[in-house]
């Protein structure tokens, strides 16, 4: 079984403060692990993922995550919040041969402040 | 190339009605999965299917709740007999392969099912 926990259903930064989204997972097998974003009333989009190639992760909009085996995380950040970022964000795991089958955490609200 | 669609974006039911939400993949994509965003929580995953097979139903509730993806047409979830409980927002999304995660999936903008 794999779970995902979300520590912080809200986060609050000013513009151009660094964003830290906690990610933390449970696998008994490697995982690959997501990043999304939910914008009001939208779908979610992906930002980013992590299949077991470089740990270091780039994504869009400037956002980047670090996979971290001994600490089971995949924490997301970026260097500056812009008003822009403010949305709902999900992690999300799945497994070889899980396919698109996702757990996915129950989100964290970010809100960027002037 | 268009993105998933689903519709309605909104539907508004009385308990004990059907609700029917329908999803059209993005072109070429014969995966499509469906999740439940309840309030205040996460997307949990219902079911996968593709064209005319239903793949893994692990996450559909056993009794009212029931997926289709025909070889033509949209997939359809249907929900019979609503309770307030249902009151959610679902997702589909779509892929044009279901075994490897290397392969995004996209997903719609969702259904906002309003059970009263």
């Amino acid at each position: 079984a794999q779970s995902v926990t979300q520590l912080g259903s809200h986060v609050s930064v000013s513009e151009g403060a660094l964003v830290l989204l906690r990610c933390n997972y449970s696998s008994s097998v490697p995982p690959y692990l997501f990043w999304y974003v939910q914008y009001p009333n939208q779908g979610l989009q992906l930002l980013l993922k992590y299949t077991s190639a470089a740990t270091l992760v780039k994504g869009i909009n400037g956002f980047e995550a670090e996979f971290k085996k001994s600490e089971t995380s995949f924490h997301l950040t970026k260097p500056s919040a812009h008003m822009s970022d403010a949305a709902e964000y999900f992690c999300a795991v799945t497994h070889t041969g899980g396919g698109n089958k996702l757990t996915f955490g129950t989100g964290t609200q970010l809100k960027v402040e002037l | 190339n268009a993105g998933v669609m689903q519709n309605p974006r909104h539907l508004v039911r009385r308990r004990g009605q059907e609700a029917r939400l329908r999803c059209s993949p993005m072109k070429g994509h014969s995966h499509v999965y469906w999740y439940r965003q309840l309030p205040e929580e996460g997307l949990k995953f219902m079911v996968y299917l593709q064209k005319e097979n239903i793949i893994d139903e692990s996450g559909m509730p056993k009794e009212r709740f029931s997926a289709e993806f025909p070889k033509e047409g949209p997939s359809i979830l249907r929900i019979q007999q609503v309770v307030r409980g249902d009151s959610a927002a679902y997702f589909c999304a779509s892929s044009p392969r279901g075994t490897a995660p290397l392969v995004e999936a996209f997903f719609g903008q969702g259904t906002r099912l309003t059970v009263v």
